[in-house]
């Protein structure tokens, strides 16, 4: 079964500048996360997607900051513009509405975004 | 509002002594605790996760948590180190109850493997 998948990778831009990132979750998995990993730190949710409804985007800044998740399953989040403080990395998680009290969110690889 | 310290940023130990790193959680009840592990440029991956069954919990890699209620903590240990091992490690934790169930992380414990 394939993973979480994000692309690209990495992306260098010059500030000011917009950027898009994107994530195809696990197959089946109806909740999405958007995580902020700033260097030498633990993950941060942005937000967080149950089908194609953000139930959960208190922490993602709206003023330069966006996200979709059309037909609730790619998604893209997008920075417009860019400021050399959004440098970090953006890891994209999935996971499923399973039976039980706890779903695992499984991790894509990231987007490590530089912003020069 | 939950939260989770993991004591040291870089922790160095030797091929074949134990491993030790440590995580404490603030919550007003018990939750659900986790440690993942996270490899250069790569993302997160569970190890082991805490979810009110046995206190004491085996994951992969021959790494293993014990929950101490008492102690409000979560430390994560292995008996042997293998070079294979050094990474970033996470303790997360999240509510155990409720509707705000959002995963919150430590800032990590750089794990260094000296042969």
């Amino acid at each position: 079964e394939a993973g979480v998948v994000q692309s690209p990778r990495y992306k260098i831009i010059e500030k000011k500048q917009p950027v898009a990132f994107w994530c195809n979750p696990i197959s089946g998995h109806n909740t999405l996360y958007w995580y902020l990993q700033n260097l030498g730190q633990g993950p941060e949710l942005l937000i967080r997607y149950e089908n194609e409804e953000a139930v959960d985007d208190s922490q993602l800044p709206k003023d330069r900051f966006s996200a979709e998740r059309l037909k609730g399953v790619d998604s893209t989040l997008k920075i417009q513009p860019a400021e050399l403080g959004d440098s970090a990395v953006y890891l994209c998680a999935s996971s499923s509405r399973a039976s039980g009290s706890y779903n695992e969110q499984f991790f894509g690889p990231g987007t490590r975004l530089t912003v020069l | 509002a939950q939260s989770v310290t993991q004591l040291g940023s870089h922790v160095s130990v030797s091929e074949g002594a134990l491993v030790l790193l440590r995580c404490n959680y603030s919550s007003s009840v018990p939750p659900y605790l986790f440690w993942y592990v996270q490899y250069p440029n790569q993302g997160l991956q569970l190890l082991l996760k805490y979810t009110s069954a046995a206190t004491l919990v085996k994951g992969i890699n021959g790494f293993e948590a014990e929950f101490k209620k008492s102690e409000t903590s979560f430390h994560l240990t292995k008996p042997s180190a293998h070079m294979s091992d050094a990474a970033e490690y996470f303790c997360a934790v999240i509510p155990s109850s409720g509707s705000a169930r959002q995963l919150t992380f430590g800032s990590g414990t750089q794990l260094t493997v000296l042969p």
